[in-house]
């Protein structure tokens, strides 16, 4: 069955890089975009970006763009998604999803866990 | 602000029909863009209710539907129950095919 496991909780402090894995099973890791959503503790989902698996081509959410990269290991079926220059704003848990069919307006149809990250100083 | 605009909240009493609104713009729902509907229970990860404006992934109850007119979108939800208590969002593209999300709508049951 699809799984996506991502990694664990990570404290960072304020100016540091943290990188989220996101390792899928049960599915063909190329046919499926990933996506990448945050959600600050309370607030509503907010979008990041998604990576297309077989070319590596991305796209980041404005707000993101220059701070977030998104990346991919073909053969451990394995996404990443690195952000740079944390600051508290930043302190949210981050999922990474599935891109239910091949198309960029595309739903999530399974989610990993997620991954809290806390910046804190 | 969210680019999508959904209310704060939701009621319902059980066996009630509620629905929830979604507004965009021309820039995303009315540019012909897909919207998404998820539900998320407290301390989980979302799940896809509605996908492509009115289909339901395999699962789902009927009770939930989707529509889509113009620069809006709206989830049904029939027959309600207890245990559809729980944050809605919905989602759709831009321009720049980068996602937007709804700020969220919480259905409290009665």
């Amino acid at each position: 069955h699809v799984q996506l496991v991502q990694s664990g909780a990570e404290v960072k402090k304020p100016g540091a890089s943290v990188r989220v894995s996101c390792k899928t099973s049960g599915y063909t890791f190329s046919d499926y975009y990933m996506l990448w959503v945050r959600q600050s503790p309370g607030q509503g989902l907010e979008w990041v970006g998604w990576i297309n698996p077989r070319s590596g081509d991305t796209n980041y959410a404005q707000k993101f763009q220059g701070r977030v990269t998104m990346t991919r290991d073909t053969s451990s079926r394995t996404g990443y998604m690195e952000v740079r220059r944390l600051t508290s704003d930043d302190t949210a848990v981050y999922y990474c999803s599935r891109g239910a069919h091949w198309y960029t307006g595309t739903s999530s149809d399974y989610w990993g866990q997620g991954t809290l990250v806390s910046v804190s100083s | 602000q969210s680019v999508l605009t959904q209310p704060p909240s939701v009621s319902g009493a059980p066996g009630q029909r509620v629905t929830i609104s979604c507004t965009g713009s021309i820039s995303n729902i009315g540019a012909g863009y897909d919207v998404h509907w998820y539900q998320q229970l407290p301390g989980t990860a979302p799940k896809l209710l509605i996908y492509g404006n009115s289909n339901r992934p395999s699962g789902v109850p009927d009770r939930f539907s989707g529509s889509k007119s113009g620069t809006s979108a709206s989830l049904a939800i029939t027959g309600l129950q207890a245990e559809d208590e729980a944050d809605y969002y919905c989602q759709s593209y831009d321009s720049t095919l980068s996602g937007v999300f709804g700020g969220g709508t919480k259905l409290t049951v009665l």
